[in-house]
């Protein structure tokens, strides 16, 4: 079956380490995103990739690094310098970045991170 | 920059109709409509492109005001599993970059 996975679903750390979270892909989609999210509140962008060996900062990148060595794969590194690490981390992918198609974006399951 | 919904939260019984708005203000180039089980993914439900074009469910519809960068989503004769989280994704310019609303609490009773 054709999908996004994301992993682990759950994820503790201590504070100040890195932490990678997992997305990988076989939709064969040229873009990806990683999104936060905090309790009651929308999905926030902190990069994005619309093709391999290439990505964009979001809205909130600070703290984040991201990868694009693979079309398949968009790891997402939370550095110590990120604040407020703990969160709901979302993946999605989509056919292309725009250019005018009427792309949705498919999401993953998500990793719950808390760092301690 | 973040589009505006309302309301924040409704609560409906079986069979009612609810309306969601999502407001922006920035020109908009598409909006996207997702619903969120609580813990869970979002779901795709809807695309509106500018210019009239739309592709999603067929039991959801909505509309796209391109003059007043608004977009409504329209639920109809309410099922349980139509409760969650809707969100708007806008789009201002031709990336697949989407700013989020910060969601509308949809819950259904019997």
């Amino acid at each position: 079956d054709g999908g996004i996975t994301q992993s682990p679903k759950y994820l503790f750390r201590k504070e100040g380490q890195n932490v990678t979270l997992s997305c990988e892909q076989n939709l064969n989609h040229d873009a990806m995103y990683w999104y936060r999210q905090d309790p009651g509140q929308g999905l926030r962008l902190i990069y994005y990739s619309q093709i391999v060996n290439d990505f964009q900062k979001g809205d909130i990148a600070e703290g984040y690094s991201v990868s694009r060595e693979k079309k398949e794969s968009f790891p997402l590194t939370v550095t110590s310098a990120q604040k407020n690490p703990t969160a709901f981390y979302l993946c999605a992918s989509s056919i292309d970045a725009g250019t005018g198609g009427v792309n949705e974006q498919f999401f993953g399951p998500g990793t719950r991170l808390t760092v301690l | 920059q973040q589009p505006v919904q309302s309301p924040q939260a409704v609560i409906l019984r079986e069979g009612e109709d609810a309306v969601i708005n999502c407001s922006s203000s920035k020109a908009l180039y598409s909006v996207h409509w997702y619903r969120q089980k609580h813990g869970e993914a979002p779901v795709f439900l809807m695309i509106l492109l500018k210019g009239g074009e739309q592709k999603g469910h067929e039991k959801i519809s909505a509309s796209f005001n391109e003059k007043k960068q608004q977009s409504s989503l329209y639920l109809t004769a309410s099922q349980l599993s139509y409760s969650g989280t809707y969100f708007c994704g806008t789009r201002a310019g031709n990336t697949g970059k989407l700013i989020f609303g910060q969601g509308t609490t949809l819950q259904v009773k019997p």
